[in-house]
C-alpha cells in the first residue's frame, strides 16, 4: 500500500464543512483510497472509499483529482460528535504483502461549539 | 448480528507471562488482521492472514504469535519476548477480494503489563 501523509491535527466549529487532505504520491494503478474514523478506545470504522473523481455517501464526500496523488475527505456541517481521528489508507490489503499495510498516524479533528 | 468480537476488553498481565487475545468474526471474511496502537499513535500491523492456515508478519511481529486454524478465529499470543506489550490491540477482518476490501474492526483489547 502506498505511504500516505496527512495533517497531524485540525480544528473547526460546529456547522462548518471540514476538508482533510491526504497525499499519496506513489499510489498504484489498482489502489483504492479508503478513509476510516476512530473514536478514543474504539476500533476504526469505515467512512468512505473511492478510486477516482468524487464519491458521496450519507456521511461524507471523497474528492480524488485526476492524477490520484492526493484525496480530500469532506465532512459537511460537522458536529461535536465528529471529533475523532481520521485515517487515510491507500491500496487493497488483500493483495498486498503485510509490510505494505500502513495506516499512518491519522488526522486528529477537534470540533468546537 | 454479524460482526467481529474481541475478548477480553481489559487484560492485565504480569511480566514474563504469555497471554492470548481472542478475535472472532462471523462475517465470513477470509482476511484477518492484528494491529497494535500506542497512545496518540496510529495503527501498526502485527500479523495478517489472508486465508486459513496462512499468515504473514507485519512490521512489529517480534514477540507475538498467531494461529489461523478456523476461518472465523485469529487469536494473538503476546509472549514474554515482547519487551513493551502494554498497548491497545485491535483485530480486523475483510472480505479479502476485489475490488473493495474494507476492514471491519473489533472493539479492541487494552493490555496492561504490571
Amino acid at each position: 500500500l502506498a505511504k500516505t501523509t496527512q495533517p497531524i491535527s485540525m480544528d473547526s466549529y460546529e456547522g462548518q464543512e471540514v476538508n482533510i487532505t491526504c497525499s499519496h504520491n506513489n499510489i498504484a494503478t489498482n489502489d483504492y483510497i479508503t478513509w476510516y474514523q476512530q473514536f478514543p478506545s474504539q476500533g476504526p470504522r469505515f467512512i468512505i472509499q473511492g478510486y477516482k473523481t468524487k464519491v458521496t455517501n450519507e456521511v461524507a464526500s471523497l474528492f480524488i483529482p485526476a492524477d490520484r496523488k492526493s484525496s480530500t475527505l469532506s465532512l459537511p456541517r460537522v458536529s461535536l460528535s465528529d471529533t475523532a481521528v481520521y485515517y487515510c489508507l491507500v491500496g487493497v490489503p488483500a493483495y498486498s504483502s503485510a509490510s505494505k499495510i500502513i495506516f499512518g498516524s491519522g488526522t486528529r479533528l477537534s470540533i468546537r461549539p | 448480528d454479524g460482526g467481529i468480537t474481541q475478548s477480553p476488553k481489559y487484560l492485565f498481565r504480569k511480566e514474563g507471562q504469555n497471554v492470548t487475545l481472542s478475535c472472532e468474526q462471523n462475517l465470513n471474511h477470509d482476511a484477518m488482521y492484528w494491529y497494535r496502537q500506542d497512545p496518540g499513535q496510529g495503527l501498526r500491523l502485527i500479523y495478517y492472514s489472508q486465508i486459513v492456515n496462512d499468515f504473514q508478519k507485519g512490521d512489529i511481529a517480534e514477540g507475538y504469535s498467531v494461529s489461523r486454524e478456523k476461518k472465523e478465529s485469529f487469536p494473538l499470543t503476546v509472549t514474554s519476548a515482547q519487551k513493551n506489550p502494554t498497548a491497545f490491540y485491535l483485530c480486523a477482518s475483510s472480505i479479502g477480494g476485489p475490488p473493495l476490501d474494507t476492514q471491519y474492526f473489533g472493539p479492541g483489547t487494552r493490555l496492561t503489563v504490571l
